[in-house]
């Protein structure tokens, strides 16, 4: 058990719907990324937030939003659902932004999304 | 661009049957670079850090070794629960996007009894 938390496990949508995934951080962890997993482009870096602020944007697409709130834990919303948006979306957390023996990133246990 | 290259896609061993795992990397200056075992539908699971050329570190039967270019998961007598797919990933120092992880697409490895 890594310590970060991630609901729900599974999610099944239609497409151009809304959706939810929230993530609770290891305790005392104060940067907070999202990744998405897919079978064919494996783990690729969404966004990242560090103690509530954005500070660093990967291959997330415009209908993709997230946030960081100030008990730490992040909310990533997924809208206009596409069926290529079917992914593991997982979360991770690190204690500190970057650098040094503390900011290995440890990782969710994920949330499946299907969009049928 | 940064870049993650692992080798081989599969690899299969027989209970006992050492071997090793590639992972070539391009990144204009390497922060640091992991290495996590993802079980299926589970995430990521912490293994290793490796921060400079000529770093090794150790745990049970697995052994982390890197270089300006490339590191190895060295895996000795493996046990079928040993069986998981193991990702590489480098951090960089510059860019924008300094912090996040630039992933492999992992060595699916499975070991038989």
């Amino acid at each position: 058990d890594s310590g970060v938390t991630q609901t729900p496990k599974h999610l099944i949508t239609a497409t151009g719907q809304r959706v939810t995934l929230r993530c609770s951080p290891r305790s005392g962890d104060l940067s907070v990324y999202w990744y998405q997993q897919s079978l064919d482009q494996g783990l690729q870096f969404l966004i990242q937030y560090y103690n509530g602020e954005e500070r660093a944007k990967g291959n997330i697409l415009e209908r993709f939003s997230a946030q960081q709130f100030p008990d730490l834990h992040s909310e990533l919303n997924l809208s206009s659902l596409e069926l290529g948006d079917s992914a593991l979306y997982f979360c991770a957390s690190s204690a500190r932004l970057a650098g040094g023996p503390t900011d290995t990133q440890y990782f969710g246990p994920g949330t499946r999304l299907t969009v049928l | 661009e940064d870049q993650v290259t692992q080798s081989p896609e599969a690899l299969r061993l027989q209970e006992g049957e050492s071997s090793s795992l590639n992972c070539s990397y391009t990144v204009s200056g390497l922060r640091g670079l992991f290495w996590y075992r993802q079980d299926p539908g589970k995430g990521p699971e912490f293994l290793f850090t490796l921060y400079s050329a000529g770093e090794e570190k150790e745990k049970e039967r697995l052994k982390a070794t890197l270089t300006k270019k490339e590191s190895f998961l060295h895996i000795t007598a493996p046990k079928p629960e040993d069986s998981a797919t193991y990702l590489c990933a480098v951090q960089g120092i510059y860019g924008g996007s300094q912090g996040n992880l630039i992933f492999g697409k992992g060595t699916k490895l499975s070991v038989k009894p």
